[in-house]
């Protein structure tokens, strides 16, 4: 059974960093891309990031570039959003993703239940 | 970078059809995938590779892309179906996921 357990999310100040954390199991995580995908509140999905299986490779929205770093520990099973400089717009719920591995045109088989960012004074 | 778009709303009555598309320029030469996502849930691959359906999925959905739009179909539709629903698209030039903005379903 596929799980994806997101962790870290709360209330921070703008310009403040926060880090979120995704444990995976239940499907070959060491061998999946995975990603980070938002959603700001009453809005749609928005892709954040994406990270290849063995971490050579990462890619940002350009809402996020610079600012947010995606990484991953395969011995833990386990993804990391570290989000620097955050603002307003960042609100959103958080949610981790993965794709199917041997896969480049990558899509979003496995989703957790996504962790609640709230970017406030 | 490569955009999607999608109708806000689709409203179909209990039996009938519900077809939702997807635009994109020449969307018919990308792969699509679409997600259902109900109320307060996560997302929920719904069809991967324009018409592949993941097993849970009924078979009353159906996929089919050509041209500029792709089209997820609903047939005999449920009061379960009810939800938002986005297509999505890998740019393999910037390396991006695109979403489309999301049709809500609403049964009447």
């Amino acid at each position: 059974q596929v799980q994806l357990v997101e962790s870290g999310g709360g209330v921070v100040q703008p310009g403040r960093s926060l880090r979120l954390s995704c444990a995976a199991s239940g499907f070959p995580f060491s061998r999946s891309a995975m990603h980070w995908v938002r959603q700001a509140p009453g809005k749609g999905l928005e892709w954040v990031a994406l990270m290849s299986y063995d971490g050579r490779n990462k890619y940002y929205a350009d809402s996020v570039e610079g600012r947010f770093s995606i990484s991953r520990d395969n011995s833990k099973n386990t993804l990391y959003l570290q989000m620097n400089s955050l603002r307003t717009e960042d609100t959103a719920v958080y949610f981790c993703a993965g794709s199917p591995p041997g896969i480049s045109l990558y899509y979003f088989d496995y989703w957790g239940q996504g962790s609640l960012v709230t970017v406030s004074s | 970078s490569y955009v999607v778009t999608q109708a806000p709303s689709v409203s179909v009555a209990p039996g009938k059809t519900a077809r939702i598309t997807c635009g994109g320029n020449n969307i018919g030469i990308k792969s699509v995938h679409w997600y259902q996502q109900k109320p307060g849930q996560a997302p929920v691959l719904a069809m991967s590779y324009d018409n592949d359906r993941p097993s849970g999925i009924p078979e009353r959905f159906s996929g089919s892309n050509s041209g500029n739009t792709a089209t997820l179909t609903i047939s005999r539709v449920e009061a379960g179906d009810e939800a938002d629903y986005y297509c999505q698209v890998w740019d393999s030039s910037s390396q991006h996921a695109v979403f489309g903005g999301g049709t809500k379903v609403t049964v009447l």
